[in-house]
């Protein structure tokens, strides 16, 4: 099946600096990009829609300026979290939809999550 | 907030019981899909019933949609120690996002 990998898989930040997560469809192509946030024993919360070579569309209450996200390439997608926060801490997902392999909008595969701990 | 949620938010049972967890949403949808969740690790993709379909079955998973009161519910039969996991419920709306529900924590006691 289709592989969705993301890069770092953990990263440990100093409050105010930035950390940048890769998000990369490995055997398909996708036009669409999801990330998502979960806190611990919390669900997942959608964070912004990442459609390639537009810019992202946010969910409510997420700031843009905050979370950066970049998708240049049908593979490639990257989440920045700038002059991170303690607060900031979470497990970051993404996930991506696969319009070519199956022939199917519904598909959307998940990476395996990035944990972030902002000292 | 377009998230879902889910009910019972934990269950305990025994192994070989059965486990059912129920999910309301509130939009229209395309599709709803139920993922586990291992603690601490990624989403595994369980099984997608779409808003046409009323009843689905995979292995001893199985789903059943009620779109008029927006809910959805997830069985397990003869449930197994392995099945220890969080289960969420997520629904694609007519405008292609993906919203989770709050999740269930599933204890299968040996």
């Amino acid at each position: 099946g289709a592989v969705v990998s993301q890069h770092p898989s953990w990263v440990i930040c100093k409050s105010g600096t930035s950390v940048k997560i890769e998000c990369r469809s490995l055997d398909f192509q996708a036009t669409t990009m999801f990330w998502y946030r979960q806190f611990p024993k919390q669900s997942l919360m959608l964070m912004a829609t990442s459609n390639e070579g537009s810019k992202a569309t946010y969910e409510q209450g997420v700031e843009k300026d905050k979370f950066l996200i970049n998708h240049a390439s049908l593979t490639l997608s990257t989440l920045t979290v700038t002059s991170a926060h303690p607060e900031d801490s979470s497990f970051y997902i993404c996930s991506a939809r696969d319009l070519f392999f199956s022939g199917s909008t519904d598909t959307q595969y998940f990476g395996p999550g990035t944990r972030l701990t902002v000292l | 907030s377009q998230q879902g949620e889910e009910d019972p938010q934990a269950l305990s049972i025994q192994e070989g019981e059965n486990a059912t967890m129920n999910c309301s949403y509130k939009t229209s949808i395309n599709n709803l899909q139920w993922y586990r969740q291992n603690s601490g690790r990624g989403l595994v993709h369980l099984i997608l019933i779409r808003s046409n379909e009323r009843e689905k079955h995979s292995g001893r998973l199985r789903v059943t949609l009620d779109t008029s009161k927006k809910s959805s519910s997830l069985l397990i039969t003869a449930s197994r120690a392995a099945d220890t996991a969080s289960y969420f419920c997520a629904t694609e709306n007519t405008g292609n996002q993906f919203y989770f529900g709050t999740g269930t924590s599933l204890t299968v006691i040996p």
